[in-house]
């Protein structure tokens, strides 16, 4: 299994352009969130999916949009990047729709916006 | 107040010492708590889940107080490899179907 992925791994943007970065994950997991980690800030969650076609908001959802067509997707959009989104972004999934076992991580996604 | 807190150090120790973290939360209702390895620009990675009655994985050992709401984490015999960052974890309870988060403490274990 290769677990949870994310690309890509490094992006660069200027203020204004969109991206979407893409997780998946091939554990079957129901479960799937988004999360920034900015210094000395601790990961904040962004978006949460509890199956193909529901998702929810997090601490900090705005600037993002998340969708889940599928049980193994579940990207996320950047609609107009902002300096203060320059972060590295996490993808976590996990069994069960509480979200609150155990978290496996994808490699993250260093995003720079200029 | 932060929902979770913890000290970010470094914590700086010689190899073989015994460290010990503590974390606070602030939701008296929170119900899940772990302990997370971070190692530099990778991933969270499990390190071990706290139960009530407190648990033991080799040589670390994991405590909760939920009468002063904090968790511990102690390390026996530190090893180089243990040098990292360590993310206290917690359900807070809000009934958002979410972890929460501290920002992590740093260790740093020196030959």
């Amino acid at each position: 299994n290769a677990g949870v992925t994310q690309t890509p791994k490094f992006q660069v943007l200027k203020t204004g352009q969109s991206m979407t970065l893409q997780c998946a994950q091939d554990m079957n997991h129901e479960y799937m969130s988004w999360y920034r980690q900015d210094p000395g800030m601790g990961l904040r969650l962004i978006h949460y999916s509890v199956g193909a076609g529901i998702t929810d908001q997090g601490e900090v959802p705005n600037g993002y949009n998340v969708s889940r067509s599928t049980t193994e997707d579940f990207p996320l959009r950047l609609l107009s990047a902002a300096p203060s989104q320059t972060s590295v972004y996490f993808c976590a999934s996990s069994f069960g729709l509480a979200g609150v076992g155990e978290q496996f991580f994808g490699p993250g996604t260093r995003l720079t916006v200029l | 107040r932060k929902e979770v807190e913890q000290d970010p150090g470094p914590f700086n120790v010689p190899e073989g010492a015994t460290v010990a973290f503590n974390c606070t939360y602030s939701n008296s209702a929170s119900q899940s708590f772990f302990w997370y390895r971070q190692d530099c620009r990778k991933e969270p990675k499990l390190l071990m889940s706290v139960y009530s009655s407190g648990n033991e994985d080799g040589r670390f050992t994991a405590q909760l107080n939920r009468a002063s709401q904090y968790i511990s984490l102690l390390i026996r015999d530190s090893k180089l490899s243990d040098s990292a960052t360590y993310l206290c974890v917690v359900n807070i309870g809000t009934g958002r179907r979410a972890l929460t988060f501290g920002s992590g403490t740093r260790l740093q274990v020196q030959p």
